[in-house]
């Protein structure tokens, strides 16, 4: 079975400091990861994925993403916050066989402070 | 850019009544889904459609739901009679057949009462 832990609920920063998510995973196969926002009232905005290659993938908005296998994390970071990052990220997880539903984290509300 | 779309935004109905929540996916996507979220709760799948049949579904996705592509732009969702905690917000999404990005609309908020 599949799932994702995202231990924070809620995670602040200043505005201009780097921000950290952080996401583990488990699945009995290889992953496909993917990292989503919601902003209030909106629904989920697909930030970036990673499915093979590079372990380090870029998505909107100045977000990144590191996949490490040994610790099977999927951090999402940006080097610096804005405010307007506010909002509520969600780490996903589906094994790549086969069409698999997303399973998703709890979620981590991220407030960034001016 | 293209979009998923759902109506309505906020569905208000009485226990035991029957809803019915529209998705238009994004054109040209083969796979469609429905997840919900209860509120302060993490997103959970119900159900995944393709080719015109259910491909897989979970535990929630009991007698009471059903899923239907009634022409070729709605999915829909139905819940024969509702409960007090079907109360959620309901996500429809579409995946292409060349991408494994899932595209989530808006969410239809329903209020069973």
């Amino acid at each position: 079975a599949q799932s994702v832990a995202q231990p924070e609920d809620q995670v602040n920063v200043a505005e201009g400091n780097p921000l950290t998510v952080k996401c583990t995973y488990s699945v009995s196969g290889n992953p496909y990861l993917f990292w989503y926002v919601q902003y209030p009232n909106r629904g989920l905005q697909f930030l970036l994925k990673y499915i093979t290659g590079d372990n380090l993938v870029k998505g909107s908005y100045g977000f990144e993403a590191e996949f490490n296998k040994s610790q099977t994390s999927f951090h999402l970071k940006k080097p610096s916050a804005l405010v307007s990052d506010s909002a509520l990220y969600f780490c996903a997880v589906r094994d790549k066989r086969g069409n698999t539903p997303l399973v998703f984290g709890k979620g981590t509300r991220l407030s960034v402070i001016a | 850019e293209p979009e998923v779309t759902q109506t309505p935004s906020h569905q208000v109905t009485q226990m035991g009544q029957e809803v019915i929540l529209r998705c238009v996916p994004i054109s040209n996507h083969l796979y469609f889904y429905w997840y919900r979220q209860i509120l302060g709760q993490k997103v959970e799948f119900l159900v995944s459609f393709y080719n015109n049949e259910i491909s897989e579904k979970s535990e929630i996705f009991d007698d009471q739901f059903s899923v239907e592509r009634p022409d070729g732009s709605n999915f829909t969702l139905k819940i024969r009679s509702t409960k007090l905690e079907d109360s959620a917000m309901y996500f429809c999404a579409s995946r292409g057949d060349f991408t494994d990005t899932q595209y989530f609309g808006p969410g239809t908020r329903l209020t069973v009462l």
